[in-house]
């Protein structure tokens, strides 16, 4: 089955900085990657996500970049602030049969004023 | 904006005892998951639905787990006998097509004493 590491499993950074997280996955068959934002106690929230016929998409702050020969995809957020402070996990799947996620470990990330 | 809902929030348990948690989707979602989230961990799918009809139960410890999507909308599941290690965050998500864009409830956290 489908294995994802992420890395960092923390992350601090100051406001205005940016903040990368970078996931690999194992099953070359995968070809949907999002990102989720877990704020403390919140549900996880879906911020972007991208599929494997593109290799980068943005929005706003926001971009994720899958390399699919490396099979890895990295979250990157620009002009960080106070508010961005989460857990953000990353997750693959969609290649097999019903399209299964598999969500890495969670980065926690801290901006600080 | 339409928003997965689940009851009970918060559920304390003693070990042995029967618990269930209810999940109704985004109206219109076909596709139903219910996953556990272990407290540092990223969600782990238990089980997934098609409609009424289970697709991927590979995870779920059918001993003492069930579910069920009695009529293709709102969903059960159950632990009987609950364990120490059940203690856990249970997240319901849903979506249009699978496996893309699975919107989450706001989970039911579980402690089993």
């Amino acid at each position: 089955g489908e294995n994802v590491e992420q890395h960092p499993s923390t992350l601090s950074v100051q406001e205005g900085d940016s903040a990368v997280i970078k996931c690999t996955y194992s099953d070359s068959a995968s070809n949907y990657f999002p990102w989720y934002k877990q704020e403390l106690g919140k549900r996880p929230q879906l911020i972007i996500d991208i599929r494997s016929n593109v290799g980068e998409k943005k929005d706003q702050r926001i971009a994720v970049t899958l390399n699919k020969t490396a099979k890895h995809f990295s979250l990157h957020i620009t002009e960080t602030q106070p508010e961005d402070s989460a857990v953000y996990f990353c997750a693959a799947g969609g290649g097999t049969s019903y399209g299964k996620l598999t969500f890495g470990q969670g980065t926690i990330l801290t901006v600080h004023p | 904006e339409a928003e997965v809902a689940q009851s009970p929030r918060y559920k304390i348990t003693e070990k042995s005892q029967a618990v269930a948690f209810w999940c109704d989707p985004i109206s219109g979602h076909a596709t139903l998951y219910w996953y556990r989230q272990i407290l540092g961990q990223g969600p782990e799918l238990l089980v997934q639905f098609q409609d009424e009809s289970v697709v991927d139960d590979s995870q779920l410890p059918k001993d003492r787990f069930s579910a069920e999507r009695l009529k293709g909308v709102d969903s059960t599941l159950k632990i009987q006998p609950a364990e120490l290690g059940d203690s856990a965050m249970y997240l319901c998500a849903s979506s249009l097509t699978r496996p893309y864009e699975q919107y989450f409830g706001p989970g039911t956290r579980l402690t089993v004493t």
